[in-house]
């Protein structure tokens, strides 16, 4: 099973609002990411995450504040967001060594509006 | 130069050709190479994974990669209009952080449409 699974779908929010993205996958992957994408855009790494500890942050607002509970789930919790921050945020896990599998397995997305 | 260029399209093609993309990219060190299927709106899709240089056919596609021209390619055989979507290279070098992670780096995406 390579299913890397996301919710909520869709999500409108305001700019004052308080929200979370959820993500998981049961691959037994150690390295999992958050991407941002817009319309006619390739994924944009936001944040990565190995063995459960963040190892990368793509200098990304502090507005967006990711999480990963445990090896299976990663959250990304939204404070605060701007109109532009409205796109498909995708989730992704991975193999930590490439030599392991060097492919990326992405989820469907949570297409978020900030309104 | 960007490290990955992939001609964005619009490829347009009748339904049974056989589909040509491709992309070309900069770092030698780049190892491992993906093609992605992204339909609208929807999360990209492995397609295809290869390691280094050579073929790997999986039923109706095929990926090639030339590292020596720093060129990957996709075929796809027998297109179906279901094929119509955003394929999108993707590739990353082994450089293995202390944190044990790595980043893909992506082409564009070119827009395929095929017509039935």
């Amino acid at each position: 099973d390579t299913e890397v699974t996301q919710t909520p779908k869709h999500l409108v929010m305001g700019m004052t609002n308080k929200k979370s993205l959820k993500c998981e996958q049961h691959m037994g992957h150690r390295a999992m990411y958050w991407y941002k994408q817009k319309a006619k855009k390739p994924p944009e790494l936001m944040f990565v995450y190995s063995y459960e500890k963040l190892s990368i942050n793509e200098s990304v607002p502090s507005r967006f504040s990711p999480e990963c509970p445990n090896s299976s789930l990663l959250n990304l919790h939204l404070h605060a967001l701007q109109p532009e921050d409205s796109a498909l945020y995708l989730c992704a896990s991975s193999q930590v060594v490439p030599e392991l599998g060097g492919e990326q397995y992405f989820g469907p997305g949570t297409r978020l509006t900030v309104t | 130069q960007k490290e990955v260029e992939q001609d964005p399209g619009p490829l347009s093609v009748p339904e049974g050709a056989i589909v040509s993309l491709n992309c070309t990219y900069s770092n030698s060190a780049f190892q491992y190479f993906m093609w992605y299927r992204q339909y609208s709106r929807k999360g990209p899709e492995l397609l295809m994974y290869t390691y280094s240089s050579g073929n790997k056919e999986d039923g109706r596609f095929t990926a090639q990669v030339d590292k020596s021209s720093k060129y990957i390619s996709l075929f796809i055989r027998d297109s179906q209009p279901s094929d119509s979507a955003t394929y999108l290279c993707a590739m990353s070098a082994n450089e293995y952080s202390g944190a044990g992670s790595y980043q893909l780096t992506f082409g564009k995406g070119t827009k395929l449409s095929v017509i039935p």
